[in-house]
Order: C-alpha cells, then structure tokens, then sequence
C-alpha cells in the first residue's frame, strides 16, 4: 500500500496551464479505471474533482481534465484562477478494494 | 448531502475514542462509506471502508486489529472505533461518501493522541 507518487508543487500564472502528475503502479494506477483528483483549500474538506479518471462531478468547471498513460495519471488546470490555488491529491483503487492516495501537490498560482 | 463526524478529543497513548459520522440527503444504506484522516500537515490517507450492508470492511495496515468500522443504517450512520491509539494516530478524521469516488466528505474530526 505505498503512496502515489505526486510533485510536491507546481505553480502557474493566472490564465495558464498547469499538469499534475500522479505516479503509481499495475496494481493501482495502471490497472484501475479508478483514478480520482481531489482539490483541498487549508482547514477545508477535500473536494472531488475528477472521477473515474477523466470524469467531472457536477459544478466543476472544465478548465479542469484529468487523463491516464499507464502507470501515471494526470491532472491539467486549464486558464489558472487564482482561487485554483490548493493542494491537489490523486487516488487510486488498489488491490482488495483498497484506495490509495498520492502524497498531494501544492498548486500555486504565480 | 450532509456528512457530519463527532467524537474526537484528547486522548492519552492506547487509549480508545469512537468517531460518529451522521448522514442526510441521501440514501445511507446504498452506499459505501470511508474514513480517511489527515495528520497536520500532512497529505490525506484512506483508512477504512465499509460496503452498504456492512458485510464487508477493508483497512489500511497500519489500523489493522486496532480500528474497527461500523455503521447503523437505520440511524444513518458511520463509526469508527479506535483503539489503542499511537501518536501517529493524531489527525483529523472524516468520513466520505463513496469507495472509489469520494463525492461528499464531511468537516473532520480531530483526533490528538497525546500524553
């Protein structure tokens, strides 16, 4: 059950694009149709953003896209916004229904 | 939808709490539900599912034969009974709608373990 692999920051001027990367392996990442992207501003709950890799939940804008290759998933923020400014973490279904999540990457918008 | 979680404090090394998530605005008992925690400043962990019926429960390692989930559909609710708690085990606790999607999260609750 180790962590996803996530940069720890990434950063982009408002109306740019940002990717966040989300590195795991066979047995989570590259072999689940399960991959999600969470949004957490500090002292807020976790917001879903993504589902089922490149799924939107209602009322999330579509600057946000989420796409896989393999082993690693990614999230793409499309005309920054400073209220876009997180951290954003990715999480997969594993093996024996378990989930696992990445170690989470800080969005700053320049 | 609403999720609220309850039941976190203070507690001393190997001592036992028992966190309540209760749900609204929607229909409790067809969905998983899930507890991740979160500890300071540091990133989210999935610690424990339970199917809809409760007939299945799956745990991170580190929780294994110390946390136990649990739920009541009829109340529409979530527990997390934690026993002999670590100070690793200090973090804020919330519960979310779902498995594999986590939709709805709740606010948290703070679990310290401290002496």
């Amino acid at each position: 059950q180790s962590a996803l692999t996530q940069p720890p920051s990434a950063s982009g001027s408002p109306g740019q694009s940002v990717t966040i990367s989300c590195t795991g392996t066979s047995s989570d990442v590259g072999g689940s149709n399960y991959v999600s992207w969470y949004q957490q501003h500090p002292g807020k709950a976790p917001k879903l953003m993504i589902y089922e890799v490149s799924k939107r939940p209602s009322g999330v804008p579509d600057r946000f896209s989420g796409s896989k290759s393999g082993n690693t998933a990614s999230l793409t923020v499309s005309g920054l916004q400073a209220e876009d400014e997180a951290d954003y973490y990715c999480t997969s279904n594993a093996s024996s229904n378990n989930l696992v999540f990445g170690g989470g990457t800080k969005l700053t918008v320049l | 939808v609403q999720l609220v979680e309850s039941g976190g404090g203070l507690v001393q090394p190997g001592g036992s709490l028992r966190l309540s998530c209760a749900a609204s605005g929607f229909t409790f008992n067809a969905y998983w539900m899930t507890w991740v925690r979160q500890a300071p400043g540091k990133g989210l962990e999935w610690v424990a599912t339970i199917w809809e019926d409760g007939s299945e429960k799956h745990y991170v390692d580190s929780v294994k034969g110390r946390f136990t989930v649990s739920r009541d559909n009829p109340k529409n609710s979530l527990y997390l009974q934690v026993n002999s708690l670590r100070a690793d085990d200090t973090a804020v606790y919330y519960c979310a709608r779902g498995q594999k999607n986590l939709d709805y999260w709740g606010q948290g609750t703070l679990v310290t373990v401290s002496s």
